[in-house]
C-alpha cells in the first residue's frame, strides 16, 4: 500500500508569514497529487490537484509543486482564515491515501 | 448548485447493520465515479469505498472489505453504503465524495457533502 508521510505534523507560523508543508509519497506517483484544507466541524475542500493546479475559486495564495515523490503546498501571506488542517492525497495508486495531516496554527 | 448529500447515520450497536446514502444533485451523476471517505473523532480522513462511474468496479479498503458493500443507482443520481457487523473502529463521520475525472480517468475529490455521523457503541 502506498504511503503519504506529511511533515511536520503541526506547523506555527505568523499571520502575514508563509507557510511550507510537505508531503512524501513511498512510491513514485507522478502529478496524480492533491491537497486539502479543513477546518473544525466542516468537511475537506479540494485546494490543490494535479500538484500544481488550484482548484475553483481558490486563491492565488495557494501553490502547488513537486512530482515523483516529493510534493510541497505553500501558502503566502497567511491568513486567519488559512490556520486549519491540510492533508494531502494521492489518487494514482489503489487504494487512494491521504497522509496524516499537517495542523497550521497561529504563531 | 453542485452538491451532495448523505444521510443514514446514526447509533448502532456493534454486530448490527446500517445503511448510508448520498443524493447527488447539479451535475451529470452517471460520468463520475463516486467514493465514501471517513474520519474518527480526532483522527484523520481515511479512504474506505469507491465505485467507477457506471457501477462496474468498486474498490474497499481492507478495514472494511467483507462488511461493507458499496452500490449507486444512476437513474436516482444515489449511492449507498450497506455496512454489516459493525465494529466500535467503524465510528466515524462518513463523507461522500465526487472524483473529479470523469469516466476512467483519475482526479482529485472535488466535490464533497457535509458528511454523516455513525456511531457504533453498546
Amino acid at each position: 500500500e502506498l504511503v503519504m508521510t506529511q511533515s511536520p505534523a503541526t506547523l506555527s507560523v505568523s499571520p502575514g508569514q508563509r507557510a511550507i508543508l510537505s508531503c512524501r509519497a513511498s512510491q513514485r506517483i507522478s502529478t496524480n497529487v492533491a491537497w486539502y484544507q479543513q477546518k473544525v466541524g466542516q468537511a475537506p475542500r479540494l485546494l490543490i490537484h494535479g500538484a500544481a493546479t488550484r482548484a475553483t475559486g481558490i486563491s492565488a495564495r495557494f501553490s502547488g509543486s513537486g512530482s515523483g515523490t516529493e510534493f510541497t503546498l505553500t501558502i503566502s501571506s497567511l491568513q486567519s482564515e488559512d490556520f486549519a488542517v491540510y492533508y494531502c492525497q494521492q489518487y494514482n495508486t489503489w487504494p487512494y491515501s491521504f497522509g496524516q495531516g499537517t495542523k497550521l496554527e497561529i504563531k | 448548485q453542485v452538491q451532495v448529500v448523505e444521510s443514514g447515520g446514526g447509533v448502532v450497536q456493534p454486530g448490527r447493520s446500517l445503511r448510508l446514502s448520498c443524493a447527488a444533485s447539479g451535475f451529470t451523476f452517471s460520468t463520475f465515479a463516486m467514493h465514501w471517505v471517513r474520519q474518527s473523532p480526532g483522527k484523520v480522513l481515511e479512504w474506505v469505498a469507491a465505485v467507477s462511474y457506471d457501477g462496474t468496479y468498486k474498490y474497499y479498503a481492507d478495514s472494511v472489505k467483507g462488511r461493507f458493500t458499496f452500490s449507486r443507482d444512476n437513474s436516482e443520481n444515489s449511492l449507498y453504503l450497506q455496512m454489516n457487523s459493525l465494529r466500535p473502529e467503524d465510528t466515524a463521520v462518513y463523507y461522500c465524495a465526487r472524483e473529479s475525472g470523469p469516466y476512467y480517468n483519475p482526479g482529485a475529490f472535488d466535490i464533497w457533502g457535509q458528511g454523516t455521523m455513525v456511531t457504533v457503541s453498546s
